[in-house]
């Protein structure tokens, strides 16, 4: 089952903060994050795993809440670059299943 | 290095026709991983490979589509008899580790583009 993004689409300053959330109705194991910029690939930000380990990227940071079936993607002093549609995943073994995204957009 | 290349980036197909999409995935990855990926929405898984064997196609829409990656390097996807609800982009994605580890960060191309008339 497609994991669950929130928000939808959020804009920002340059400088300000912003939280993308990633719901599961399945239990949660690991909570793959990754970028995507108009026209291109996705890129790899960050692995999640239950009990904690995680493997990142940047000035980004995540993080795990096995209980609530959540994972939280933290976006502190945003730059333009980060401007993108975030995904997130949850692996079912091989298979990623991605949610809908959320699309960040960050302003001069 | 070389990253993940896809090709054609573009293609346009006749409905009915047959398609073939290449993926050449970073040089010593073991695991390949295909999605199709519509208009605004997230990537879909399509099917995964581990070297040369195809362990998932269960994301496969029907069997008009076949994935292979005969010796564990380069993977085609085939779709034959193309129907409209094909049109996406196909993503192509490659890890240098095993699945069964718990860290495999995907390292995706720039997919192909197919739009059938």
């Amino acid at each position: 089952q497609q994991p669950v993004q929130s928000p939808q689409a959020v804009i920002l300053r340059e400088g300000e903060d912003a939280v993308i959330n990633c719901s599961s109705s399945k239990a949660l194991y690991s909570v793959h994050w990754y970028r995507q910029k108009h026209g291109e690939a996705p890129v790899f930000l960050m692995i999640l795993l239950k009990g904690g380990e995680q493997k990142g990227h940047e000035k980004i940071s995540a993080s795990f809440n096995e209980k609530k079936q959540q994972s939280s993607l933290y976006l502190t002093a945003s730059q333009l670059s980060y401007s993108g549609t975030y995904f997130c995943g949850t692996a079912q073994g091989g298979k990623l299943i991605f949610g809908q995204g959320t699309e960040l957009s960050v302003k001069p | 290095g070389a990253g993940v290349s896809q090709s054609p980036r573009y293609k346009v197909a006749k409905r009915g026709q047959d398609v073939a999409l290449r993926c050449d995935p970073i040089s010593g990855h073991v695991s390949l991983f295909w999605y199709q990926q519509a208009l605004g929405q997230g990537p879909e898984f399509l099917t995964y490979f581990q070297n040369e064997a195809q362990l998932d196609k269960s994301g496969l829409p029907s069997d008009r589509f076949f994935a292979e990656r005969p010796e564990g390097s380069v993977s085609t996807l085939k779709i034959q008899r193309t129907q409209q609800e094909d049109s996406a982009v196909y993503l192509c994605a490659s890890s240098p580790r095993w699945v069964g580890q718990l860290f495999y960060e995907q390292y995706f191309g720039p997919g192909t583009r197919l739009t059938v008339t």
